[in-house]
Parts: structure tokens; sequence; C-alpha cells
């Protein structure tokens, strides 16, 4: 099983241009996560959802977008990318929401310039 | 206001020498608190879940403990390989959510 997998894993932007990072995971969990990790700050929640048609906001929503069409897919889309965004992007799983173990992907570090 | 705190934020070892990992936290009604490690560019990976005050997981050199208000990760001899950023975590009373702690980042040194 490949897991959790996310793309790109690196990228650069430049202020104003949107993007959106790829999240897909095999391994038919109902709930999906993005976070952003930030030297100091820890690991952030930015959008989560508990299933398909289901999206709700985390702790750092502003500037991000999601949608869930389907189990397999979380995709995170940046409207319109500002220099705070730059960060390390974490996608994660979990069979049952946040009370079992969350499976995450490699990551992938934006940089807005 | 519910918060996961961990010390401390370094922690550098000789190897074989032996140590604990702290992980504090003040959400109410525990469902579980969870440890994971990350190794540097890359996401992290699931080591254990504690469920209730007293008990005891082990995997390795790695033995996680669990009070009513906090989780010690202890290493017993550390090799240089476990050398990474451990990170804690527990759910919000919703369940939907995860608090991060901000990591001890551990070195080994041979």
């Amino acid at each position: 099983n490949a897991g959790v997998t996310q793309t790109p894993k690196f990228q650069v932007l430049k202020t104003g241009q949107s993007m959106t990072l790829q999240c897909a995971q095999d391994m038919n969990h109902e709930y999906m996560s993005w976070y952003r990790q930030d030297p100091g700050m820890g690991l952030r929640l930015i959008h989560y959802s508990v299933g398909a048609g289901i999206t709700d906001q985390g702790e750092v929503p502003n500037g991000y977008n999601v949608s869930r069409s389907t189990t397999e897919d979380f995709p995170l889309r940046l409207l319109s990318a500002a220099p705070s965004q730059t960060s390390v992007y974490f996608c994660a799983s979990s069979y049952s929401r946040a009370l079992t173990e969350a499976f995450f992907g490699q990551g992938t570090r934006l940089t807005v310039v | 206001e519910d918060q996961v705190t961990q010390s401390p934020e370094a922690l550098r070892l000789q190897e074989g020498e032996s140590s604990s990992l702290n992980c504090s936290y003040t959400v109410s009604g525990l469902r579980g608190l969870f440890w994971y490690r990350q190794d540097p560019g890359k996401g992290p990976e699931f080591l254990f879940t504690l469920y209730s005050a007293g008990e005891e997981k082990e995997k390795e050199r790695l033995k996680a403990t669990l009070t009513k208000k906090e989780s010690f990760l202890h290493i017993t001899a550390p090799k240089p390989e476990d050398s990474a950023t451990y990170l804690c975590a527990v759910p919000t009373n919703t369940g939907n959510q995860f608090y991060f702690g901000t990591g001890t980042s551990l070195t080994v040194i041979p």
C-alpha cells in the first residue's frame, strides 16, 4: 500500500499565485486533514474532512480552501499565495477521526516569494 | 485553554545515556494521547497511543507512560538512529482534531 501520497514535494510560488496541493490515500479512511508545520509552532490544523462531501475548518483556515469529492482525495487550494504561507504542509488520514492513529504524507515544502 | 506542552525543546544524549521526554496536557476528558516520531524531511510516524493513567507501552528502546496530567517517553540506552523529533498529540473534546505539541528534538551522539 502507498498510504498517503502528497504532491508536489517542493514548490515555489510568487505572491498572488494560486495552486493546489494534492493528497490521496488508499486505506479507505473516512477522516483526512491538512496541517502546516512551522518552526516553533508545531503542527497546526488547516482543514479537515470526516467523509466525502463534508469539510470543516481547523485552527488556521484563512487563505486555504478544500473539497472532498471522493474518499481517496483531499486537495488543498491556496487561493492567493502570501509569504506568510511559506511552510511545510502535511496531509494525514485516519480510520476514526482524531481518535485513532494518523498516517501522514511525506510533506510539501512551499516557499512563497 | 486546552493545550499540549512538550519539554525539553531539544535534548542531546550520548549513545547509551537514558533519559525521558515529557508531554503535559490540559485538555479535559482525555480521549487518548498519541506519540509520533518525525525524521527530517518526512511526515510524522505513529509510535504509541495511551488511553488511561497508569498505562504503559513499549517498542524497542522506547517506553511511553501516562498519568492524569502528563506522559513520558522514556528512552533506554539510545542509539544514533533514535535521533528524531518526537511529537505528542491529544484529540479535542469533539474528537475531530488533534492538538500537537511542538516536539522534542533528540540527538544521540555516537
